[in-house]
């Protein structure tokens, strides 16, 4: 069975710095690339970040390019995203999601989310 | 980028009604389009990937439908389980946008 679970979800402020993880299992985590979703709760769903099985290749939102790193470690099975500078409308339950592998990139499992918060 | 647009924002449909939701995208995406289903806090489910392929264990009274600009997602008879908010999402082209979602609620 496939389980991605995320953590690190906080109260931040402003302008602070943080580290999303997500452990992977039940599938064999370097053949798939991955990303990172977030949602408003109670609102629409946006794509941030995407990497390559290997690492090699990342993407990016424009809402977060520059500030966020997507990572990770393959002999873990995690994931990561670096958060830095961060805004009041980073504040979203973020997603890790695996990709299928299949037809473009697409989320064919997800992980439960984890709650970021960013308010003076 | 990649505008999706989703009709109706929501409708009100009874156990085994037929329902039709439409997405949009501001230009071709070709067949690179996927639905979701999202129930009341839980994570995204996929259902359909690359327009019309039904995704292992997703019932098949679930369909999709469509190319280029325009796409349907079809519940065949609404069970109680289907009530939920319905996503599309195009993975053409960085970054894969979402639609507003479509709200299914009890008559």
């Amino acid at each position: 069975e496939v389980q991605l679970v995320e953590s690190g979800g906080v109260v931040i402020q402003p302008g602070g710095s943080l580290r999303l993880s997500c452990a992977a299992s039940g599938f064999t985590f370097v053949d798939y690339s991955m990303h990172w979703v977030r949602q408003v709760p109670g609102k629409g769903l946006e794509w941030v970040s995407l990497i390559s099985w290997d690492g090699s290749r990342t993407y990016y939102a424009d809402s977060v390019e520059g500030r966020f790193t997507i990572s990770r470690d393959n002999s873990k099975n995690s994931l990561y995203l670096q958060m830095n500078s961060l805004k009041t409308e980073d504040g979203a339950l973020y997603y890790c999601a695996k990709d299928k592998g299949s037809t473009g990139w697409l989320f064919d499992y997800w992980g439960q989310g984890t709650l970021v918060t960013v308010s003076s | 980028d990649i505008q999706m647009t989703q009709s109706p924002s929501s409708l009100s449909a009874s156990v085994g009604d037929r329902v039709t939701i439409t997405c949009r995208a501001s230009q071709s995406i070709t067949i690179y389009l996927n639905w979701y289903q999202q129930r009341p806090g839980k994570a995204p489910k996929l259902l359909i990937y690359a327009a019309s392929s039904l995704q292992s264990g997703v019932p098949s009274r679930f369909s999709g439908s469509g190319s280029g600009t325009d796409f349907t997602l079809t519940i065949s008879s609404l069970q109680p389980e289907d009530f939920a908010t319905y996503f599309c999402q195009q993975s053409y082209s960085t970054p894969f946008t979402f639609g507003p979602g479509t709200k299914v609620d009890i008559k």
